[in-house]
């Protein structure tokens, strides 16, 4: 989802689990998507990334989802633990740009 | 160890003054980044360099300025002309510009009261 304001949007789960994370992106000719994982106080953290030309990819205990069709991107984390209680962070790069646009975040917060 | 070095972690500065926030890389990365990030919201681009010598503004350069004399090093300078500099200033490197996958340092919190 994305903020509004200063509120992050936050997403609460039962340990064990598995979560979802939502993220609308901008630039219909962006073709580069990746996920960082913040914890307070520290800089982010790369989790996954994905390129237009797939549709799913998955790595350790985490799965990343691209529709194209309504440029949507989602984060799946398995077996949620207490440890991946951070804000995750979408980020996109532009047509034509190397630089990356980055989504507002979403605060996962596990609950033991 | 490999990695991204910002220091210090916490800066306070009266406002007025201008100050600089180290990045040290020693991944042997061509490109650089200078982030800032508010409350509750997403990284925004301060400056980047893709090279030695070489830097372009961001999104918003307005009151900041870097340098890049050493490949290892991108310090970015908050200026007196910055109007609202109290935020968590986030560094990052990649291989090279056209390389997507940015690695980030530990950030800075800088408070200008």
């Amino acid at each position: 989802g994305e903020s509004v304001g200063l509120h992050l949007p936050t997403l609460s789960v039962q340990e064990g689990d598995n979560s979802i994370i939502n993220c609308a992106y901008s630039n219909s000719a962006s073709d580069y998507f990746i996920w960082y994982k913040q914890e307070s106080g520290k800089g982010p953290q790369f989790i996954i990334d994905i390129r237009s030309n797939m549709d799913k990819r998955q790595g350790q205990r985490v799965t990343v989802l691209l529709n194209k069709t309504v440029k949507h991107l989602s984060l799946q984390i398995a077996a949620t633990q207490p440890g991946d209680s951070a804000v995750y962070f979408c980020a996109e790069n532009g047509a034509g740009s190397y630089q990356l646009t980055f989504g507002k975040g979403t605060k996962l917060s596990v609950i033991p | 160890d490999g990695g991204i070095t910002q220091s210090p972690k916490y800066l306070f500065r009266k406002e007025g003054q201008n100050v600089t926030l180290s990045c040290e890389q020693n991944l042997n990365h061509d490109a650089m980044y200078w982030y800032r990030q508010d409350p509750g919201q997403g990284l925004r681009l301060i400056y980047y360099s893709q090279i030695v010598n070489d830097f372009q503004k961001g999104d918003i350069a307005e009151g900041y300025s870097v340098s890049r004399e050493k490949k290892e090093s991108f310090p970015l300078t908050v200026t007196s002309a910055q109007k609202n500099p109290t935020a968590f200033y986030l560094c990052a490197s990649s291989i090279e510009q056209t390389n997507y996958e940015q690695y980030f340092g530990p950030g800075t919190r800088l408070t200008v009261t």
